[in-house]
């Protein structure tokens, strides 16, 4: 089956940094790449959605300037968190998907800002 | 404004028991309405319904779709304590490239 990688698993970083998250479509060319969030006891909460070779599209009250998403290739988006603070500590999950099937998720990235 | 709400939020049964979870969504832009398993990591896929009343099947698990009510069912029969999980229902917009909108999930607990 489809599989998605993440990397890291987990990062703990300081107040103030910035943090690479890394998402991989292992197996298949992923058109189309999403990024969620998932607070505890939450649900996902959609951040944006990146095509290769292109510009992302953000959702509504999710800074793009704070979030970079760079979708280099049909393998490989990325999700940098600038300037991280406490209350960006979350579960970050990507999703995959290839033409108009269904999406497959990443094993998510554990992000604590101290 | 784009809601998918799922019922009940938690449920707790013992082994062996049928369950039915309910999730609810809004008409606007819908192309298909998809439902999840969350354990500790990421959701692995259950089902996607794109039609109505037409049953999916897999093992002890099923589920269906009612566009006119707007609502799908997901049931466990002969649930065991591998069945407890989070189970999320997403809906997929037919606009704007595929994007999910998420319940805020049903907490199942199975105790043997």
């Amino acid at each position: 089956g489809a599989v998605v990688s993440q990397h890291p698993s987990w990062v703990i970083c300081k107040s103030g940094t910035s943090v690479k998250i890394e998402c991989r479509s292992l197996d298949f060319q992923a058109t189309t790449m999403f990024w969620y969030r998932q607070f505890p006891k939450q649900s996902l909460m959609l951040m944006a959605t990146s095509n290769e070779g292109s510009k992302a599209t953000y959702e509504q009250g999710v800074e793009k300037d704070k979030f970079l998403i760079n979708h280099a290739s049909l393998t490989l988006s990325t999700l940098t968190v600038t300037s991280a603070h406490p209350e960006d500590s979350s579960f970050y999950i990507c999703s995959a998907q290839q033409g108009a099937y269904e999406q497959y998720f990443g094993p998510g990235t554990r992000l604590t800002v101290t | 404004e784009d809601k998918v709400v799922q019922s009940p939020l938690s449920l707790v049964v013992h082994e062996g028991d049928t369950v039915t979870l309910n999730c609810s969504y809004e008409v606007t832009n819908f192309r298909s309405l998809l439902w999840y398993k969350q354990e500790k990591k990421a959701p692995t896929f259950l089902f996607m319904l794109t039609s109505s009343g037409i049953e999916k099947k897999s093992g002890r698990l099923s589920s269906i779709l009612d566009k006119k009510e707007l609502f799908s069912i997901l049931n466990i029969t002969a649930t065991q304590t591998g069945d407890s999980a989070v189970y999320l229902c997403a809906k997929e917009r037919e606009t704007s490239g595929s994007r999910l909108t998420f319940g805020e999930g049903t907490q199942l607990t199975v105790n043997p």
